[in-house]
């Protein structure tokens, strides 16, 4: 079945520090992948959408010069928190839909990357 | 806006019991449901998706309801094992939005105990 591939899965930085994230479909191609963000005990919240070429969606209050994403080719997306702080620290998790598998079919999630912001 | 809400927060029981998770979502244009499972500190495994023209999916022990017009889904997990402890989160497409993307449901715990 279709797998997103998430790297790292897991990063301590110091706080001042940019920290990329890369979110890979492994057997389709995804024109549209998305960013969330899951603090502890919380559900997942929706960060931006991420287009193939063009410029990402994001979702209110989402600082976009803060969360730089890039979607460079049909299988990568990345998610780089620029200049992190402490608060920044939380669950990164991506996603994507094999759009071969039509509108209503699942969406696969990657395992999430794990950031500590020291 | 869709607001996803999950009841109960969080549920323990002892191994071989059966058990229901509840959903309820504030707007039944919806596309579809899905229910995934999240193990601690991982991401999420898909477990149902139920189309919005279908009223119930059967996984193994698991079995998806869904009822638009009341705007609920239940999944109910039959004699329960303690591999099945997790955090299970029921998701649907947000108001006004596309279908690819997902609004969550804050999850149930579930503890199974052996």
């Amino acid at each position: 079945g279709a797998v997103v591939s998430q790297h790292p899965s897991w990063v301590i930085c110091k706080s001042g520090t940019s920290v990329k994230i890369e979110c890979r479909s492994l057997d389709f191609q995804a024109t549209t992948m998305f960013w969330y963000r899951q603090f502890p005990k919380q559900s997942l919240m929706l960060m931006a959408t991420s287009n193939e070429g063009s410029k990402a969606t994001y979702e209110q209050g989402v600082e976009k010069d803060k969360f730089l994403i890039n979607h460079a080719s049909l299988t990568l997306s990345t998610l780089t928190v620029t200049s992190a702080h402490p608060e920044d620290s939380s669950f990164y998790i991506c996603s994507a839909r094999d759009p071969s598998t039509g509108i209503s079919s699942p969406l696969h999630f990657g395992n999430g990357t794990r950031l500590t912001v020291t | 806006k869709q607001e996803v809400t999950q009841i109960p927060a969080a549920l323990s029981v002892p191994e071989g019991e059966n058990l229901v998770l509840n959903c309820s979502f504030t707007d039944s244009a919806i596309y579809n449901l899905q229910w995934f499972r999240q193990d601690p500190g991982k991401g999420l495994t898909s477990l149902l998706l139920i189309q919005s023209s279908q009223r119930e999916q059967t996984s193994g022990r698991l079995n998806a309801s869904l009822d638009k017009s009341s705007g609920r889904s239940t999944l109910y997990i039959a004699a329960s094992q303690p591999g099945d402890s997790a955090t299970y989160l029921c998701a649907v497409p947000p108001t006004g939005g596309s279908a690819r993307q997902l609004t969550f449901g804050s999850g149930t715990q579930l503890t199974v105990l052996p």
